[in-house]
């Protein structure tokens, strides 16, 4: 059971918008830990997509974007692509006495229809 | 360019003990904070331990406490896991990841299988 919550898959069109929720708690997301998100490729290693709840790295296309509020934050893909049928995982931070922790959500699967 | 290269992953028995080792480059190390993060066969990421950026502080997921130990030595710009007791549930691939201001940069992994 993961820490934070995503939907197990979502699925769209080429050309359509789609988005990725990731529901966290006041100890978390809540408690004002920024929110990553990763793309996942079968086989090879996340990559980082988005960072602090909403930064895209360098050579992130600006279809990609990302948003927080309170405990939960969203990953938004517009133009869908299929280049972008892939895991996507959101990341944030955890704490309790030994201290901050990270925390994963469970991974939603996007197909492209 | 962030690069960070794990090996040392391998067929163990359970019960048996196994290290693996990451290097980094391409990147200041002894200033950054590293995490072990593992992914078993078809499911989703799951954090294993983490240590602060001079080594003196490190924390551990349940699940691994007791059995696992991370370090490092910034000298060689490397990060360690030494795995013990290991379990059929420790079959992972596992990963070393850099921590950028909460964000993590990622190895491509190192592939553990525990089993008799």
């Amino acid at each position: 059971q993961s820490v934070l919550t995503q939907p197990p898959s979502v699925s769209g069109a080429p050309g359509q918008r789609v988005t990725i929720s990731c529901t966290g708690s006041s100890s978390n997301i809540g408690a004002g830990y920024d929110v990553h998100w990763y793309k996942q490729l079968p086989g090879t290693a996340p990559k980082l997509l988005i960072s602090g709840n909403t930064n895209r790295p360098s050579g992130v296309p600006d279809r990609f974007s990302g948003s927080k509020s309170g405990t939960s934050a969203s990953l938004a893909i517009t133009g869908l692509q299929a280049e972008d049928e892939a895991d996507y995982y959101c990341q944030s931070y955890d704490s309790n006495l030994s201290g901050p922790y990270v925390v994963f959500g469970g991974g939603t699967k996007l197909t492209v229809l | 360019e962030v690069q960070l290269v794990e090996s040392g992953g391998g067929l163990v028995q359970p019960g048996g003990s196994l290290t693996v080792s990451c290097a980094a480059s391409g990147f200041t190390f002894n200033i950054y904070e590293m995490n072990w993060v593992r992914q078993a066969p078809g499911k989703g990421l799951e954090w294993v331990s983490y240590i602060s950026s001079g080594g003196d502080a490190t924390y551990y997921a349940d699940s691994v406490k007791g059995r696992f130990t991370i370090s490092r030595d910034n000298a060689a710009n490397s990060l360690y896991l030494h795995m013990s007791g290991l379990r059929a549930e420790d079959t992972a691939v596992y990963y070393c990841a850099s921590d950028d201001y909460g964000a993590l940069h990622w190895g491509q992994g190192t592939l553990v299988t525990v089993s008799s």
